[in-house]
């Protein structure tokens, strides 16, 4: 039910910059990551996704980085825009066809004119 | 943008009434998704369907249930709902194995 939030860890950038919002994912045999963009009041909207034969995939202005030997996932986006401000989760799955995505805590990311 | 819709965007009710949160998608998908999210936090799994006649229960236990009839629809029902059911309600959807979800808008729920 409703609680009190934690604190989602903050990335602050100004409008240009690139960022960088970082995940640490938890089972290794997951073989399949996406990320998503959720802005107040809306859905998760997909960004970009990635598979375990990967470790970088690019879009437009949002590449994917996966480490698998330490479990980690990374996002980075070129040139943020205030419009980029939101709150970012990363979510694996294992591609069995029967298993669900899990999802990430979350960071918010913060892109100031 | 996605095509997967929920009723109401927004609701309040008291203590003990009976809701069902409406969640629809129009892209044929077989694999569709229930899921809880608090303020700031992260999402919660609380029911799935493979398919028409298929549910499960998610990895948050929940006193919701859910029926997959049609393939388009999902709708989640609350017998008696609880100030402790107060969250924003997340529906989604699949095409396949190991594909990305679609989500809807969310329904925000407030129980008084």
């Amino acid at each position: 039910g409703e609680s009190v939030g934690l604190h989602l860890p903050t990335l602050s950038v100004q409008e240009g910059d690139n960022s960088i919002i970082n995940c640490a994912y938890s089972n290794s045999a997951s073989d399949y990551f996406i990320w998503y963009k959720q802005e107040s009041g809306k859905g998760p909207q997909f960004i970009i996704d990635i598979r375990s034969n990967m470790d970088k995939r690019q879009g437009q202005r949002v590449t994917v980085l996966l480490n698998k030997t330490v479990k980690h996932l990374s996002l980075q986006i070129a040139a943020t825009q205030p419009g980029d401000s939101a709150v970012y989760f990363c979510a694996e799955n294992i591609n069995s066809g029967y298993s669900t995505l899990t999802f990430g805590k979350g960071t918010m990311l913060l892109v100031s004119p | 943008e996605a095509d997967i819709y929920q009723t109401p965007r927004y609701l309040v009710i008291g203590t003990g009434k009976k809701i069902t949160l409406e969640c629809s998608q129009t892209m044929g998908h077989d694999k569709m998704y229930w899921y809880q999210q608090d303020p700031g936090m992260e999402l919660h799994l609380i029911h799935y369907s493979y398919g028409v006649n298929s549910t499960e229960k998610g990895d948050l236990s929940s006193e919701s249930t859910v029926s997959r009839i049609r393939t388009e629809h999902f709708p989640l029902t609350l017998e008696s709902a609880r100030p402790s059911h107060t969250s924003q309600y997340l529906c989604a959807s699949e095409a396949g194995m190991g594909n990305e979800q679609f989500f809807g808008p969310g329904t925000r729920l407030t129980v008084l």
